[in-house]
């Protein structure tokens, strides 16, 4: 199975702050990853799919990129309604696998 | 819009069955693979199976595998998870999603309770 190494598990950040959020592949998986937003009792939401491709609706403020097996999610300018938990999955190969998960909390 | 509804959630003993469903519209249902995923209570999110556009391809994480059974009904734009030996572990909120380069439209979601 592929494991997605996901860092940090949370983080404390302020409004205005720039956010990196990594998944590291086991393995490679070319661009077969995407980024999910979760709020508290919420559904999840898709920001970015095909490593770097914004989700329609989305605010050109999350970007994904990618290096190799290493994934990245942006916020270039944190805003109040970003405070949420960020997940990324592979869908390259199954079982499909999450990333354990980045809680990103008011500093 | 797309909207996925889904139902048939609820509490049953260790060892008894469930049957989700998910009703489809707003989209083409035929044309695309469908996804459960789930989330234990306080924990992260869990793929579960998925199914190809005609159901002749499905796919389970270990955990599941011979216990539960995706299915679907293009005529009527649902697809299905069929549970039997549930766990405790199995407890968690179940989610039908469309994908289309990975989960990219989700339900709301049910709450499956695995206790006695």
């Amino acid at each position: 199975d592929i494991q997605m190494t996901q860092s940090p598990s949370a983080m404390s950040a302020s409004v205005g702050d720039r956010v990196t959020i990594t998944c590291r592949a086991s393995q490679g998986i070319n661009s077969y990853l995407a980024w999910f937003q979760q709020k508290p009792g919420k559904v999840p939401k898709r920001l970015i799919y095909g490593a770097s491709s914004l989700q329609s609706g989305v605010p050109s403020r999350f970007s994904g990129s990618a290096s190799g097996t290493i994934f990245t999610l942006t916020i270039s300018s944190l805003q109040p309604e970003d405070f949420a938990t960020y997940y990324c999955l592979q869908h390259s190969t199954y079982p499909l696998t999450f990333g354990g998960g980045t809680k990103v909390e008011i500093k | 819009e797309v909207l996925l509804v889904e139902s048939g959630g609820g509490l049953v003993q260790p060892g008894g069955s469930l049957r989700l469903s998910c009703a489809a519209s707003g989209f083409t249902f035929s044309t695309y693979w469908m996804t459960w995923v789930r989330q234990a209570p306080g924990k992260g999110l869990e793929w579960v199976a998925n199914i190809k556009e005609d159901g002749s391809e499905k796919y389970y994480v270990d955990s599941v595998k011979g216990r539960f059974t995706i299915s679907r009904d293009n005529a009527d734009n649902s697809v299905f998870l069929q549970m039997n030996s549930l766990r405790a572990e199995d407890t968690a909120v179940y989610y039908c999603a469309r994908s289309n380069w990975g989960p990219d439209s989700w339900g709301q979601g049910t709450l499956v309770t695995v206790s006695s």
